[in-house]
């Protein structure tokens, strides 16, 4: 079974742009979560869709915003870039809402 | 606010040895403890996961679990090079409308 694919791998934007990220769960998996990691503050979560509806938020700007479709890709979009929305971010998916996460290979964003 | 803490480490164990790594959490309704590993620049992997008290083990590793005293570990015996990177544990809180929350990481070097 094909793992947690997300395009594209690596991003670079300046300031001020807007940037969509993908991610394709797991086949038959329905929740999907999204993270950003960076060095200083670890991983910390940002939303959280199942059956096309976001189920759970984290304390992160309005800029951060995401959507669900029905075959269960998801996609994040971040606008109005800043310096500091440079990180990893990663998409994970899991069956069920309070099951295990598997993570995809993640997006490298660099704001300039 | 549901904590997970880790010691950042990094925590150095010879080739060969146990590596014990440990995580606390304040939530006391918690109910799934999952271990994760990460090499550098790329995405967590799943390593195991626990929900009853007491030890699992699969191969090298050992989870164990202390509900009393909010405290998961993961033991790796017989740690190799391979295992050099930085183990994230993740909690599902009590709360059907949390997301994971992960603690911020142990490095772990495993010396030749």
């Amino acid at each position: 079974k094909a793992g947690v694919t997300q395009t594209p791998r690596y991003l670079i934007k300046t300031r001020g742009q807007q940037v969509t990220l993908s991610c394709s769960p797991i086949s038959g998996h329905r929740s999907v979560s999204w993270y950003q990691q960076t060095p200083g503050q670890g991983l910390q979560f940002l939303f959280e869709y199942f059956s096309e509806t976001q189920r759970n938020k984290g304390n992160f700007p309005g800029r951060f915003s995401g959507r669900q479709f029905s075959n269960s890709r998801s996609e994040m979009n971040v606008s109005t870039l800043e310096l500091g929305d440079s990180a990893l971010y990663l998409c994970a998916s899991s069956w069920g809402r309070r099951e295990t996460q598997y993570f995809g290979p993640g997006t490298r964003l660099l704001v300039l | 606010q549901k904590e997970v803490e880790q010691n950042s480490g990094p925590l150095s164990v010879p080739e060969g040895a146990i590596a014990s790594l440990n995580c606390t959490y304040s939530d006391r309704g918690s109910q799934s403890f999952f271990w994760y590993r990460q090499y550098s620049g790329k995405s967590p992997e799943l390593i195991m996961f626990i929900y009853s008290n007491g030890d699992k083990e699969d191969g090298r590793f050992t989870a164990q679990l202390n509900k009393a005293s909010q405290y998961v570990s993961l033991l790796i015996r017989d740690s190799q090079p391979s295992d050099s990177a930085t183990y994230l544990c993740a909690v599902q809180p009590d709360n059907y409308g949390q997301n994971f929350v992960f603690g911020p990481g142990t490095r772990l070097s495993v010396l030749p």
